[in-house]
């Protein structure tokens, strides 16, 4: 089936602007969990979903920062008022439901933010 | 909390030689889980090879394998028979089982020589 969908691929914005980054998960997919990835470094854990469930936030470096996924499939991470700091590839992950599967999580290709 | 360390930024094998690329990591958790992932230039972050801590005998996917000392805390990839398409970011990663977190590693850079 479909991987892990996310749109747009590059986006570059203007500092002070808000941008939405969208996260299709594979279908069927509980978890859902978003990163930010700095150049040349590991991913950085940002928020979790379970299903509609924001249960952990506690990796959004600032208020700026805020997702959501209201009917529990796509999620949408929002920043305003962007600053060059935020530039980064956002990556996001899901993983099923199943026994002795829950622990694996399926990246899609990530967004690349460009804050000029 | 966890922690994941990749000492070295760069590596390069030989095509059709092996390789070991090295990761530790420290937790207080009794039960964790431990994944390689591999990161082409531009391209989606794909699982190699994922090792369940209660587990002693040691992951292995065709020609990834890896070694696993749960008491030294270390967790290293085994690449045989590497090929050119194997040229990549690898990042060690583990989380303490369903649903939670990932924490990753630095990463280290896996050049191919032909």
């Amino acid at each position: 089936g479909a991987g892990v969908s996310q749109s747009p691929r590059y986006k570059v914005a203007k500092r002070g602007q808000d941008v939405a980054l969208r996260c299709d998960p594979i279908s069927g997919h509980v978890s859902l969990f978003w990163y930010q990835q700095a150049l040349g470094q590991g991913p950085e854990f940002l928020t979790y979903f379970q299903n509609e469930a924001q249960l952990d936030k506690s990796g959004l470096p600032s208020d700026r920062f805020f997702a959501e996924r209201p009917e529990g499939s796509v999620s949408t991470l929002k920043i305003q008022r962007t600053q060059q700091e935020d530039s980064a590839v956002y990556l996001c992950a899901s993983s099923s439901w199943e026994p002795f599967a829950q622990e694996t999580q399926y990246f899609g290709p990530g967004t690349r933010l460009l804050v000029l | 909390a966890q922690t994941v360390t990749q000492s070295q930024p760069e590596m390069s094998v030989q095509e059709a030689e092996t390789v070991t690329l090295s990761c530790t990591y420290d937790t207080s958790e009794s039960d964790y889980y431990l994944f390689w992932y591999k990161q082409p230039p531009s391209r989606q972050m794909i699982l190699v090879i994922r090792q369940e801590a209660y587990k002693q005998q040691n992951a292995t996917e065709n020609r990834f394998s890896v070694n696993f000392q749960k008491a030294a805390k270390s967790f290293s990839l085994k690449i045989s028979d590497s090929q050119l398409g194997d040229a990549a970011m690898y990042f060690c990663a583990s989380n303490t089982g369903a649903n939670s977190k990932l924490t990753f590693g630095k990463g280290i850079t896996l050049s191919v020589r032909p």
